[in-house]
């Protein structure tokens, strides 16, 4: 089992539509997370932390569900320009703080 | 520009040659990561550097592969005797001290291998 699971998609979405990517982590002893975007042939840049309560940056929303052990991403009114790889990231809080990608999920907005 | 800075960009080489690629992270970032990934796939862990100590390596990494990072600033990733299974983007990131800090990448390095 890999230690981040994503579903690789793709999603094809319209225009303005609402999307949501789930994302699994096996290590319960993960204590940071974060969703990073990654454009074609481009480096992963990240997109936000996920905090334990839940947090929001303008259409993009982040859950943590620490008892499932997982994490969401919501994008509200999609873009053209959100279609994008998406990656999900799990980083452990020991003293060598071991940080996992997910392979990522393929998001596609269609005019 | 103060962001992550990786040579070069791109490198074709001959099987079994050797190359070396480098990173410069973030100046006041201590911690440094090598990553590698294929097409359709998520980064895969490498190494990681805390200053100048190497801390963790994948087993993913061969005895062809090696990794310094001398003086705790830039770091250097070798590759010896390449395979055409090297080839990969190679990402360097670098990052604060403290485990909510996330990881900043440079642009990579894209090594081919004919």
């Amino acid at each position: 089992r890999k230690e981040v699971e994503q579903d690789p998609g793709p999603f094809n979405v319209p225009e303005g539509a609402t999307v949501a990517f789930n994302c699994t982590y096996s290590n319960s002893a993960s204590q940071s997370f974060f969703w990073y975007r990654q454009d074609c042939r481009k480096e992963p840049k990240l997109l936000m932390s996920v905090y334990s309560s839940g947090n929001e940056d303008g259409r993009f929303t982040a859950q943590l569900n620490r008892a499932s052990q997982y994490i969401s991403l919501l994008i509200r009114d999609s873009k053209l320009s959100d279609s994008a790889t998406y990656l999900c990231v799990a980083g452990d809080s020991g003293g060598y703080q071991k940080v996992t990608f997910g392979t990522g999920t393929k998001l596609q907005v269609i005019p | 520009d103060t962001g992550v800075s990786q040579n070069p960009r791109h490198k074709i080489t001959k099987r079994g040659q050797n190359v070396t690629f480098r990173c410069d992270p973030i100046s006041e970032h201590n911690r440094l990561y090598w990553y590698r990934q294929t097409l359709g796939q998520g980064p895969e862990f490498l190494t990681y550097f805390q200053n100048e100590a190497q801390l963790e390596k994948s087993r993913l990494l061969s005895d062809r592969f090696s990794a310094e990072r001398p003086k705790g600033s830039f770091s250097t990733l070798e590759i010896q005797r390449t395979e055409q299974g090297d080839s990969a983007m190679y990402l360097c990131a670098s990052s604060l001290p403290g485990y909510n800090s996330p990881l900043h990448f440079g642009n990579g390095t894209r090594l081919t291998v004919t």
